[in-house]
């Protein structure tokens, strides 16, 4: 069965610095995966996925991720975060059914 | 399109109880799956529902059972709770053999058991 392993359970970061979300997946000979985020008290929305194709992938609210197939890797990058990103960051696998990892909490700091 | 929508969405039961949350499916899907998203964990796999019959289930017990109706709306129903069922419960529906593999969610309906 597929799995994914994210690495960290909260990352702090300021207000308009970097940020990478770290998740990695265990191997098979193909794999769909993806990143949902979860605002407080909501549900989970997608942020993007990697069917194939390009391993540069973009999604909504200016996330991207890269696909690397070498390292077995799918971490989720924005180059400047803003305090409404606060949430929870889920990688996910897609086998017969999807997949979650543990989560990342994402705090911003002023 | 209309998205997924689920209820209720809070509720609270004792102990031994029993329990049926419902989901509506996005328009132009098929299957339905349901989660549960125990506080500060990721959502686990409960079962999925296609063509009204249960096609995969996750690590739960027989008192989870489920339902998926013609117009692919579905039941989840939980006998005999326990306080551990307490969580946020997550519908996603989705179409079987979609290339592009969406899954859409529910915002969820969170059960507290005393």
């Amino acid at each position: 069965a597929q799995s994914v392993t994210q690495l960290d359970s909260q990352v702090p970061v300021f207000e308009e610095a970097p940020v990478e979300l770290r998740c990695n997946y265990s191997s098979s000979v193909s794999v769909y995966l993806f990143w949902y985020v979860q605002y407080p008290n909501q549900g989970l929305q997608l942020l993007l996925k990697y069917l194939s194709g390009s391993t540069l992938v973009k999604g909504i609210n200016g996330f991207e991720a890269e696909f690397n197939k070498s390292q077995t890797s799918f971490h989720l990058r924005k180059p400047s975060v803003h305090i409404s990103d606060t949430a929870e960051y889920f990688c996910a696998v897609r086998d017969d059914k999807i997949i979650f990892g543990k989560g990342t909490r994402l705090h911003i700091l002023p | 399109e209309t998205g997924v929508t689920q209820s209720p969405t809070h509720l609270i039961k004792t102990r031994g109880q029993q329990v049926t949350l419902r989901c509506s499916s996005q328009s132009g899907h098929n299957t339905v799956s349901w989660y549960q998203q125990a506080l500060g964990q990721g959502p686990q796999f409960i079962f999925q529902y296609y063509r009204e019959e249960e096609n995969g289930r996750g690590n739960f017990p027989p008192r989870f059972s489920g339902l998926q109706f013609p117009n692919y709306s579905s039941e989840l129903n939980v006998n005999a709770l326990e306080l551990d069922d307490s969580a946020l419960y997550l519908c996603a529906s989705s179409k079987l053999g979609q290339t592009n593999y969406g899954y859409t969610f529910g915002s969820g309906t969170r059960l507290t058991v005393v």
